[in-house]
């Protein structure tokens, strides 16, 4: 199974940018997908195909990266993001998630 | 506007079974690839299993197979997932989701989520 690695946390200033990595143990090529889940609540899409921004989510969300190094970043993060980023690859068989970044406010 | 509603959940003893249903609305479901998945308390996301749009192929993570049987009924616009056999490492929240399909397979539209609890 492909293993996705993620930092479980960090810490940002409000208006400041924040930046997510996850890194994959072999290439996904760009099948790599962010969600974001707030405390109760189900995971909600945010990026697919690396870069793509889904339907209805503010351009303050972006996501770069291929191969096995991927990055998501918010410029600039406002109250409303605080939450758990899970990055997900759809590469091979079985779908992997990684275990999530908690973004925390300083 | 997209909708799932997982429904079925609750508590049970180890060694028995339950049935999760998600009833969708608001696409065409019969055009959709749906999946679940589930996340232990207080961890992480992990794919449990998907069928495709027309229910002739299923695929399930390995710690399920041979317990867990996902299908669905197109007529009613509702996934399931049949769950024999539950351990106390079943106990998750179990989300469907629809699947989309561009040049990258990925999760779409979730559910509220539907909670189960195995334990004696």
């Amino acid at each position: 199974d492909i293993v996705l690695t993620q930092s479980p946390a960090l810490a940002v200033s409000l208006g400041q940018r924040a930046t997510i990595s996850c890194r994959a143990s072999e290439s996904v090529r760009s099948s790599m997908h962010w969600y974001q889940q707030k405390s109760g609540q189900q995971p909600k899409l945010l990026i697919y195909g690396a870069s793509n921004l889904a339907s209805g989510v503010p351009a303050r969300f972006s996501g770069s990266g291929s191969g096995t190094d991927f990055t998501f970043t918010i410029d600039p993060v406002e109250a409303d993001d605080i939450a758990t980023y899970y990055c997900q690859q759809s590469r091979n068989d079985p779908y992997t998630f990684g275990a999530g970044t908690k973004l925390e406010l300083k | 506007e997209v909708q799932l509603v997982e429904s079925g959940g609750g508590l049970v003893q180890p060694g028995r079974s339950m049935k999760l249903s998600c009833a969708a609305s608001g696409f065409t479901f019969n055009n959709y690839d749906m999946a679940w998945v589930c996340q232990a308390p207080k961890k992480g996301l992990e794919w449990v299993a998907t069928i495709s749009y027309d229910g002739s192929s299923t695929y399930y993570r390995d710690s399920v197979k041979g317990r867990f049987t996902i299908s669905r009924d197109n007529a009613k616009s509702t996934l399931y997932l049949q769950m024999d056999s539950l351990r106390s490492e079943d106990t998750a929240t179990y989300y469907c989701a629809r699947l989309r399909l561009l040049q990258w397979y990925y999760f779409d539209y979730w559910g509220q989520g539907v909670m189960v609890t195995v334990s004696s």
